[in-house]
Protein backbone atom coordinates (compact mmCIF):
# COMPACT_ATOMS: atom_id res chain seq x y z
CA UNK A 1 0.00 0.00 0.00
CA UNK A 2 0.99 3.81 -0.58
CA UNK A 3 2.77 5.05 2.57
CA UNK A 4 3.93 9.25 2.22
CA UNK A 5 6.93 10.12 4.28
CA UNK A 6 7.49 13.84 4.92
CA UNK A 7 11.24 15.34 5.63
CA UNK A 8 13.05 18.54 5.89
CA UNK A 9 14.02 21.16 8.04
CA UNK A 10 12.19 21.24 11.97
CA UNK A 11 13.30 24.20 12.33
CA UNK A 12 13.44 28.01 9.77
CA UNK A 13 14.40 31.55 10.86
CA UNK A 14 11.78 33.93 10.41
CA UNK A 15 11.30 35.47 6.82
CA UNK A 16 13.57 32.25 5.24
CA UNK A 17 11.86 29.90 3.22
CA UNK A 18 10.96 26.62 4.90
CA UNK A 19 11.24 23.61 2.22
CA UNK A 20 9.53 19.98 2.60
CA UNK A 21 9.58 16.86 0.99
CA UNK A 22 7.36 13.86 0.46
CA UNK A 23 8.63 10.74 -0.62
CA UNK A 24 5.79 8.34 -2.21
CA UNK A 25 6.28 4.54 -1.54
CA UNK A 26 4.58 1.61 -2.49
CA UNK A 27 3.18 3.17 -5.35
CA UNK A 28 3.56 5.68 -7.57
CA UNK A 29 3.24 8.84 -7.89
CA UNK A 30 2.33 9.44 -11.31
CA UNK A 31 -0.94 7.95 -10.81
CA UNK A 32 -4.21 9.83 -11.57
CA UNK A 33 -3.84 11.19 -7.87
CA UNK A 34 -3.71 14.68 -6.64
CA UNK A 35 -1.04 15.14 -3.74
CA UNK A 36 -1.61 17.54 -1.71
CA UNK A 37 0.10 19.54 1.87
CA UNK A 38 -1.56 20.26 5.04
CA UNK A 39 -0.86 21.91 8.41
CA UNK A 40 -1.57 22.32 11.37
CA UNK A 41 -0.83 24.62 14.03
CA UNK A 42 -0.01 23.24 17.46
CA UNK A 43 -3.34 22.37 19.28
CA UNK A 44 -5.14 23.59 16.33
CA UNK A 45 -7.15 22.54 13.42
CA UNK A 46 -6.31 21.54 9.88
CA UNK A 47 -5.20 23.94 7.15
CA UNK A 48 -5.26 23.33 3.23
CA UNK A 49 -2.26 24.67 1.57
CA UNK A 50 -2.46 23.35 -1.79
CA UNK A 51 -2.43 20.73 -4.11
CA UNK A 52 -0.13 19.20 -7.28
CA UNK A 53 -0.93 16.70 -9.80
CA UNK A 54 1.86 14.71 -11.74
CA UNK A 55 1.44 16.44 -14.80
CA UNK A 56 2.22 19.69 -12.77
CA UNK A 57 -0.33 21.20 -12.19
CA UNK A 58 -1.11 23.17 -9.22
CA UNK A 59 -4.05 24.54 -7.05
CA UNK A 60 -3.22 26.44 -3.81
CA UNK A 61 -5.26 28.35 -0.67
CA UNK A 62 -5.84 31.86 -1.48
CA UNK A 63 -4.61 32.79 2.23
CA UNK A 64 -1.10 31.54 1.36
CA UNK A 65 -0.77 31.27 -2.79
CA UNK A 66 1.57 34.66 -2.73
CA UNK A 67 4.40 32.53 -0.76
CA UNK A 68 3.44 28.83 -1.85
CA UNK A 69 5.41 26.82 -4.14
CA UNK A 70 4.30 22.86 -4.58
CA UNK A 71 6.56 20.59 -7.07
CA UNK A 72 6.76 17.29 -8.12
CA UNK A 73 9.49 15.48 -9.39
CA UNK A 74 8.14 12.41 -11.02
CA UNK A 75 11.59 10.70 -11.91
CA UNK A 76 12.41 10.30 -7.58
CA UNK A 77 8.24 9.78 -6.77
CA UNK A 78 8.17 12.48 -4.66
CA UNK A 79 6.54 16.10 -4.26
CA UNK A 80 7.33 18.92 -2.52
CA UNK A 81 6.57 22.22 -0.94
CA UNK A 82 8.15 25.64 -0.27
CA UNK A 83 6.55 28.54 1.89
CA UNK A 84 8.62 31.36 1.58
CA UNK A 85 8.93 34.55 3.96
CA UNK A 86 7.93 32.41 7.25
CA UNK A 87 6.72 33.93 10.50
CA UNK A 88 6.08 32.46 14.08
CA UNK A 89 2.27 31.61 12.49
CA UNK A 90 3.72 29.07 10.45
CA UNK A 91 5.03 27.11 12.85
CA UNK A 92 2.86 23.41 12.23
CA UNK A 93 2.84 19.91 12.10
CA UNK A 94 2.98 19.71 8.32
CA UNK A 95 1.32 16.87 6.51
CA UNK A 96 1.42 15.51 3.24
CA UNK A 97 -1.79 13.80 1.81
CA UNK A 98 -3.08 11.94 -1.01
CA UNK A 99 -6.66 12.59 -2.98
CA UNK A 100 -8.91 9.63 -2.59
CA UNK A 101 -9.34 7.81 -6.36
CA UNK A 102 -11.77 4.94 -6.66
CA UNK A 103 -12.64 3.50 -9.52
CA UNK A 104 -11.09 6.34 -11.52
CA UNK A 105 -13.35 9.00 -10.02
CA UNK A 106 -11.62 11.39 -7.47
CA UNK A 107 -13.47 11.37 -3.94
CA UNK A 108 -11.99 14.91 -2.90
CA UNK A 109 -10.90 13.80 0.47
CA UNK A 110 -7.66 12.33 1.82
CA UNK A 111 -7.13 8.96 2.05
CA UNK A 112 -3.46 8.38 2.95
CA UNK A 113 -1.53 10.38 5.42
CA UNK A 114 1.96 10.81 5.85
CA UNK A 115 2.80 10.69 9.62
CA UNK A 116 3.95 14.80 9.79
CA UNK A 117 6.84 16.85 10.46
CA UNK A 118 6.65 19.72 13.25
CA UNK A 119 8.45 22.59 11.48
CA UNK A 120 8.76 25.54 14.14
CA UNK A 121 9.87 29.26 12.90
CA UNK A 122 12.03 31.22 15.07
CA UNK A 123 15.25 32.86 14.94
CA UNK B 1 -15.01 30.51 1.35
CA UNK B 2 -17.27 27.57 2.75
CA UNK B 3 -16.99 27.31 6.24
CA UNK B 4 -17.75 24.47 8.32
CA UNK B 5 -19.23 24.58 11.80
CA UNK B 6 -18.51 21.72 13.80
CA UNK B 7 -21.04 21.02 16.77
CA UNK B 8 -20.19 20.21 19.98
CA UNK B 9 -16.98 21.33 20.98
CA UNK B 10 -16.54 18.56 23.26
CA UNK B 11 -18.41 15.66 23.77
CA UNK B 12 -18.25 13.92 27.22
CA UNK B 13 -19.84 10.09 26.61
CA UNK B 14 -19.05 6.58 28.41
CA UNK B 15 -17.44 3.33 26.15
CA UNK B 16 -20.97 1.89 24.42
CA UNK B 17 -22.96 5.35 24.64
CA UNK B 18 -23.91 6.62 20.51
CA UNK B 19 -21.90 9.66 19.99
CA UNK B 20 -23.81 12.53 17.02
CA UNK B 21 -21.90 14.80 15.86
CA UNK B 22 -22.50 17.68 13.86
CA UNK B 23 -21.27 19.54 11.14
CA UNK B 24 -22.83 22.27 9.28
CA UNK B 25 -21.50 24.43 5.95
CA UNK B 26 -22.21 28.13 5.34
CA UNK B 27 -23.14 27.15 1.59
CA UNK B 28 -24.59 23.99 -0.04
CA UNK B 29 -21.48 21.56 -0.15
CA UNK B 30 -21.23 20.30 -4.27
CA UNK B 31 -21.12 16.95 -4.52
CA UNK B 32 -21.89 16.01 -1.33
CA UNK B 33 -18.38 16.23 -1.04
CA UNK B 34 -18.08 15.87 2.58
CA UNK B 35 -15.34 13.75 4.44
CA UNK B 36 -15.13 13.18 8.34
CA UNK B 37 -11.58 12.04 9.84
CA UNK B 38 -10.55 10.70 13.56
CA UNK B 39 -7.67 12.59 14.36
CA UNK B 40 -6.16 11.20 17.79
CA UNK B 41 -2.95 12.90 19.55
CA UNK B 42 0.03 12.84 18.07
CA UNK B 43 -1.02 10.89 14.59
CA UNK B 44 -2.41 12.23 11.40
CA UNK B 45 -5.69 12.33 10.28
CA UNK B 46 -8.05 8.83 9.54
CA UNK B 47 -10.09 8.94 6.87
CA UNK B 48 -13.17 7.64 8.07
CA UNK B 49 -16.08 9.11 5.85
CA UNK B 50 -15.86 10.33 2.41
CA UNK B 51 -18.63 11.67 -0.03
CA UNK B 52 -21.01 12.36 3.42
CA UNK B 53 -21.96 8.11 3.96
CA UNK B 54 -19.70 6.14 2.22
CA UNK B 55 -17.40 4.24 4.77
CA UNK B 56 -13.68 4.64 3.98
CA UNK B 57 -11.59 0.74 3.47
CA UNK B 58 -11.16 -0.92 6.83
CA UNK B 59 -13.42 1.15 8.92
CA UNK B 60 -16.02 -0.15 11.24
CA UNK B 61 -19.57 0.12 10.89
CA UNK B 62 -20.29 1.76 14.21
CA UNK B 63 -19.17 4.64 11.93
CA UNK B 64 -21.89 6.71 9.62
CA UNK B 65 -22.33 9.38 8.17
CA UNK B 66 -25.78 11.31 6.55
CA UNK B 67 -27.06 14.34 5.43
CA UNK B 68 -26.82 16.60 2.74
CA UNK B 69 -26.65 20.33 1.46
CA UNK B 70 -25.22 22.53 4.33
CA UNK B 71 -26.09 19.73 7.32
CA UNK B 72 -24.21 16.63 7.98
CA UNK B 73 -24.01 14.13 10.75
CA UNK B 74 -21.23 11.46 11.73
CA UNK B 75 -22.43 8.72 14.23
CA UNK B 76 -20.56 6.73 16.22
CA UNK B 77 -23.35 3.96 17.32
CA UNK B 78 -21.48 2.26 20.02
CA UNK B 79 -18.42 3.95 21.21
CA UNK B 80 -15.36 1.96 21.66
CA UNK B 81 -12.42 3.06 23.87
CA UNK B 82 -10.08 3.56 20.88
CA UNK B 83 -12.72 6.14 19.37
CA UNK B 84 -12.00 8.59 21.71
CA UNK B 85 -10.44 11.23 19.89
CA UNK B 86 -11.01 14.47 18.03
CA UNK B 87 -13.09 14.17 14.93
CA UNK B 88 -12.77 16.68 11.72
CA UNK B 89 -15.17 17.31 8.56
CA UNK B 90 -13.68 18.50 5.47
CA UNK B 91 -15.89 19.91 2.17
CA UNK B 92 -14.39 20.32 -1.25
CA UNK B 93 -15.45 23.19 -3.14
CA UNK B 94 -15.13 27.33 -3.67
CA UNK B 95 -12.08 28.81 -2.65
CA UNK B 96 -10.05 27.33 -1.08
CA UNK B 97 -10.86 23.71 -2.86
CA UNK B 98 -11.10 22.07 0.85
CA UNK B 99 -11.94 23.47 3.99
CA UNK B 100 -11.71 21.92 7.58
CA UNK B 101 -13.72 22.39 10.32
CA UNK B 102 -12.59 22.89 13.72
CA UNK B 103 -12.80 19.75 15.35
CA UNK B 104 -15.29 17.73 18.04
CA UNK B 105 -13.55 16.58 20.62
CA UNK B 106 -14.62 13.02 21.79
CA UNK B 107 -13.55 12.36 25.13
CA UNK B 108 -13.92 10.26 28.08
CA UNK B 109 -16.99 10.99 30.84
Amino acid sequence: QVQLQESGPGLVKPSETLSLTCAVSGGSISSSNWWSWVRQPPGKGLEWIGEIYPSGSTNYNPSLKSRVTISVDKSRNQFSLKLSSVTAADTAVYYCAREMLRFGELLKSFDCWGQGTLVTVSS
Amino acid sequence: EIVLTQSPGTLSLSPGERATLSCRASQSVSGNYLAWYQQKPGQAPRLLIYGASSRATGIPDRFSGSGSGTDFTLTISRLEPEDFAVFYCQQYGGSPLFTFGPGTKVDIK
